[in-house]
C-alpha cells in the first residue's frame, strides 16, 4: 500500500507559538485531508485540499497541497492549549476510492 | 444536525467469537467507508459503499465483510476474531461527487478481543 510519513511525530510547543508539519507520500495524490484526533475520539476533519499549489486556511490553520502532489503541508498559528492532538494527514491517489492515512504528529502545548 | 454515529462504543469479545459493527452516515450522506485505527497508528481503510455497493477495499482478509442498506447505514462483520483485530474501528461518511472526498468520522467503537 501507499506510505504516507509525517513529520515531525511528536512536538512539544510553548502557547502561542506557531506549529508547521508535514506530510509526504510515495505516490501522487490528488486530494489531501487533514484531520485531528482527541484521545478516544474519532478524527476531525480540518482541511480538504484539491489542488496542486492549493493554499487553505481554516482559522489559525493553513494547509498546502504540495506542487509535486506528493506532499502537504499544515501550519497552526498562534497555538493554544486545546490544540492538542494527533492529526493525520490523509490522500488519495487518482484511482480507486481508498484513502491513506499517515503515521501522525502528536501535537502538545505547554500553557 | 446529527453526525456519523456508531454503536456500540465497546466490545469485548474472545477470539474466534463473530462481530457485528454498525454505523449511520450522517443525513444526506450515501458513502459509507470504514477503517481500522490500531493504538498508535492512522487509520487502515477496510472498505468503502456507495448506493448500497462496494466500491473499494483495502488490505483485509475475507474475514471482514460489510454492506450498506436502502437507509445507507452500514454494517461491518468480522468472523473468526483474532487478537490482533482488537482495534478502533472507525466509520465514517461523506456525499457524492467532489464532497466524497470530505469524510466525516464518527466516534468509533472499542473492539477488544480477549
Amino acid at each position: 500500500g501507499q506510505q504516507l510519513n509525517q513529520s515531525p511525530q511528536s512536538m512539544f510547543i510553548q502557547e502561542g507559538e506557531d506549529v508547521s508539519m508535514n506530510c509526504t507520500s510515495s505516490s501522487i495524490f490528488n486530494t489531501w485531508l487533514w484531520y485531528k484526533q482527541d484521545p478516544g475520539e474519532g478524527p476531525v476533519l480540518l482541511i480538504a485540499l484539491y489542488k496542486a499549489g492549493e493554499l487553505t486556511s481554516n482559522g489559525r490553520l493553513t494547509a498546502q497541497f504540495g506542487i509535486t502532489r506528493k506532499d502537504s503541508f499544515l501550519n497552526i498559528s498562534a497555538s493554544i492549549p486545546s490544540d492538542v492532538g494527533i492529526y493525520f494527514c490523509a490522500g488519495r491517489v487518482n484511482t480507486g476510492n481508498q484513502f491513506y492515512f499517515g503515521t501522525g504528529t502528536s501535537l502538545t502545548v505547554i500553557p | 444536525d446529527a453526525g456519523v454515529t456508531q454503536s456500540p462504543t465497546h466490545l469485548i469479545k474472545t477470539r474466534g467469537q463473530h462481530v457485528t459493527l454498525r454505523c449511520s452516515p450522517i443525513s444526506g450522506h450515501k458513502s459509507v467507508s470504514w477503517y481500522q485505527q490500531v493504538l498508535g497508528q492512522g487509520p487502515q481503510f477496510i472498505f468503502q459503499y456507495y448506493e448500497k455497493e462496494e466500491r473499494g477495499r483495502g488490505n483485509f482478509p475475507d474475514r471482514f465483510s460489510a454492506r450498506q442498506f436502502p437507509n445507507y447505514s452500514s454494517e461491518l462483520n468480522v468472523n473468526a476474531l483474532l487478537l490482533g483485530d482488537s482495534a478502533l474501528y472507525l466509520c465514517a461518511s461523506s456525499l457524492a461527487g467532489r464532497e466524497f472526498n470530505e469524510q466525516f468520522f464518527g466516534p468509533g467503537t472499542r473492539l477488544t478481543v480477549l
